[in-house]
């Protein structure tokens, strides 16, 4: 079955630097993908939705400035963190839909958990 | 806000009893699909169910969906502790891809 694959899987990192997750499908062709945050025990929340070759829509309350998102390839979309603090500590998770097939199935990376000191 | 909104929030069972999760939503869909997550890991997709059709089986897994409700259930016949993860419903109102996830079911099957 198609695979997307996301790394880093765990990143620990300083208040006010800044933290690149990137997800690719590695075995099929992704013109959307899609990045969601998680908290402990909670629902995924879809923050925004990466266009290959275009701006990323974001969802209301997402701030663009600081969920930097670039999706340069039909197989590489990455999420940017900014000037990161410790409220943004969660679980970031990315999914993509297989554009060659008919499937409406998305497919998840494993997630990232990044934890801000 | 979340569109779709499950219950029970926490289900615990005896392995080999049956598992029964519920799902409502608010508006109207073209599909709903039903997704399971180990703790700490990424979604796996279980089940698709379209907004024309009713109920899908595959393999130990039963979905139903009621449009009329807007509510759909998903049931894991003769549980193992292997089953134990939370389930999530989201649903696609373009099916564009652009999922809306409950709030989801966490899952315990004892040994």
């Amino acid at each position: 079955g198609a695979v997307v694959s996301q790394h880093p899987s765990r990143v620990i990192c300083k208040s006010g630097t800044s933290v690149k997750i990137e997800c690719r499908s590695l075995d099929f062709q992704a013109t959307t993908m899609f990045w969601y945050r998680q908290f402990p025990k909670q629902s995924l929340m879809l923050m925004a939705t990466s266009n290959e070759g275009s701006k990323a829509t974001y969802e209301q309350g997402v701030e663009k400035d600081k969920f930097l998102i670039n999706h340069a390839s039909l197989t590489l979309s990455t999420l940017t963190v900014t000037s990161a603090h410790p409220e943004d500590s969660s679980f970031y998770i990315c999914s993509a839909r297989d554009r060659t097939g008919t499937t409406e199935k998305l497919f998840f990376g494993s997630g990232t958990q990044l934890s801000v000191l | 806000s979340q569109q779709g909104e499950e219950d029970p929030q926490a289900l615990s069972i005896q392995e080999g009893e049956n598992a029964t999760m519920n799902c409502s939503y608010k508006t109207s869909i073209n599909n709903l699909q039903w997704y399971r997550q180990n703790s700490g890991r990424g979604l796996v997709h279980l089940i698709l169910i379209r907004s024309n059709e009713r109920e899908k089986h595959s393999g130990r897994l039963r979905v139903t969906l009621d449009t009329s409700k807007k509510s759909s259930s998903l049931l894991i016949t003769a549980s193992r502790a292997a089953d134990t993860a939370s389930y999530f419903c989201a649903t696609d109102k373009t099916n564009a891809g652009k999922s809306t996830f409950g709030d989801g079911t966490t899952l315990t099957v004892k040994p």
